[in-house]
């Protein structure tokens, strides 16, 4: 059973645009909302998190916006760069769970000049 | 931000032979290490959580035999793939949290892993 459901699968805006990725969850309990950017052969890397008692959270050019009634939450890029293309995981986990992140199924963002 | 080193970064068996990544915390202490698994153009599985001075704890499905994991100190984790097989061939990515300092994870750069 996928807990957190992630759309679209891929995606291509250009350059400027804004960039917009889904997630759903399924579990309660989960209590921390990461994103993270992969490039290809690389580890994933945190860009923003955010938890249920906060509704939007902004960092830079990328903003976390979350709706607990709803159980989704999103990410934003705002003036999307080339540099900006990757595969994009939404993650979600619990403390009671011991804090192991399950991943959404991944985004690849590409960025047209 | 933390760093967490994986080494090496790629390795190349034998079909039946054994092959050992690590996973180091280079500044900060880490009581808990998580192992994934990302086939090609998949997402990250969680394989098993790494427990410092104690047993791992595996995954439904993943072989703890085949998967070795040793946490002998609060920096080090080790994943040894024991008679690799070339379906065993993935890449494998390490993850530390420091102890204490709530859920942020750090991730490794990975060890892409082919078996011939």
């Amino acid at each position: 059973q996928q807990q957190v459901k992630q759309s679209p699968q891929s995606l291509i805006v250009q350059k400027g645009g804004i960039s917009i990725i889904n997630c759903a969850y399924e579990n309660t309990a989960f209590d921390y909302f990461p994103w993270y950017q992969q490039f290809p052969g690389k580890g994933p890397a945190l860009l923003i998190a955010i938890r249920p008692d906060v509704s939007e959270k902004k960092e830079g050019r990328f903003t976390i916006s979350f709706n607990k009634s709803a159980k989704q939450f999103s990410l934003h890029i705002m003036d999307s760069q080339p540099g900006d293309s990757a595969t994009y995981f939404c993650a979600a986990s619990s403390k009671a769970a011991g804090n192991k992140l399950t991943f959404g199924g991944g985004t690849r963002v590409l960025v047209k000049p | 931000g933390a760093v967490v080193s994986q080494h090496p970064s790629r390795v190349i068996c034998k079909s039946g032979t054994s092959v050992k990544i690590e996973c180091r915390s280079l500044d900060f202490q880490a009581t808990t290490m998580f192992w994934y698994r990302q086939f090609p153009k998949q997402s990250l599985m969680l394989m098993a959580t790494s427990n410092e001075g104690s047993k791992a704890t595996y995954e439904q499905g993943v072989e703890k035999d085949k998967f070795l994991i040793n946490h002998a100190s609060l920096t080090l984790s080790t994943l040894t793939v024991t008679s690799a097989h070339p379906e065993d061939s993935s890449f494998y990515i390490c993850s530390a949290a420091p102890t204490g300092a709530g859920t942020e994870a750090f991730f490794g750069q990975g060890t892409r892993l082919t078996v011939v």
